[in-house]
């Protein structure tokens, strides 16, 4: 099964809104990151928050990692129509040698 | 400075054949990885190597096999193709598992 698993699957909301994913995993980890995929492209990396990191921000991310209940979440401040896409956590399990992604949000900004 | 290139870009095969996906790198990085994205599955490690001559399984790793002979390249052979392999496959490369992973484009295969 998926050591990763995001929710909600699919958000619509409207431009100007935030947005708000989550991400819980099974076994601890090193270090947390999530990425970004448009449509019919590859992935790319947005963030990555340390198992000793709380919480951390890059321009209108923000993203928060709570290893009590091994979860983390991403926020997308005032969105844009350029944001809509599909977002992916992706853990680094301790003992492990593998980065394992989730299931992914999906995530649509009305105009 | 190319990043991850993949090739082919699509590819449609009989089932039975065989075929190598390339991957290459220019960034000298140790870690590479094979993945395969699903509708509503996500991505899913295939296999992966933590440097030159070094292999290991992820996740779906039967009816795929890979080597990694220089820093570079890192090939995925299906040995015989089945339906159950069409699915868009992504490389990716990084200084380690801990570190951003840079993905290359993918390369969308159909299998009949």
């Amino acid at each position: 099964s998926q050591q990763g698993e995001e929710d909600p699957q699919a958000l619509s909301i409207q431009e100007g809104e935030n947005a708000t994913m989550n991400c819980s995993y099974k076994t601890s980890i090193n270090n947390l990151q999530w990425y970004r995929q448009n449509s019919g492209r590859g992935l790319v990396h947005l963030i990555l928050i340390r198992s000793n990191e709380r919480e951390k921000h890059s321009g209108r991310l923000r993203v928060t990692l709570d290893t009590s209940k091994k979860s983390s979440s991403l926020l997308i401040t005032a969105s844009r129509a350029a944001d809509t896409a599909s977002y992916f956590c992706a853990t680094d399990p301790q003992g492990a040698q593998k980065l394992v992604f989730g299931q992914g949000t999906r995530l649509t900004i009305n105009p | 400075n190319a990043g991850v290139t993949q090739t082919p870009k699509f590819q449609v095969l009989k089932t039975g054949q065989s075929m190598t996906l390339q991957c290459a790198q220019d960034m000298n990085h140790e870690y590479m990885s094979w993945y395969r994205q699903d509708p509503g599955m996500g991505l899913r490690l295939i296999h992966y190597s933590v440097g030159a001559g070094i292999t290991d399984q992820g996740e779906v790793p039967n009816g795929y096999n890979v080597s990694r002979s220089t820093t570079e390249d890192f090939p995925l052979r299906l040995l015989s193709a089945a339906p159950s392999q069409t699915s868009v496959y992504f490389c990716a490369a990084s200084p380690g598992r801990i570190y951003e992973q840079y993905f290359g484009p993918g390369t969308r295969l159909t299998v009949t």
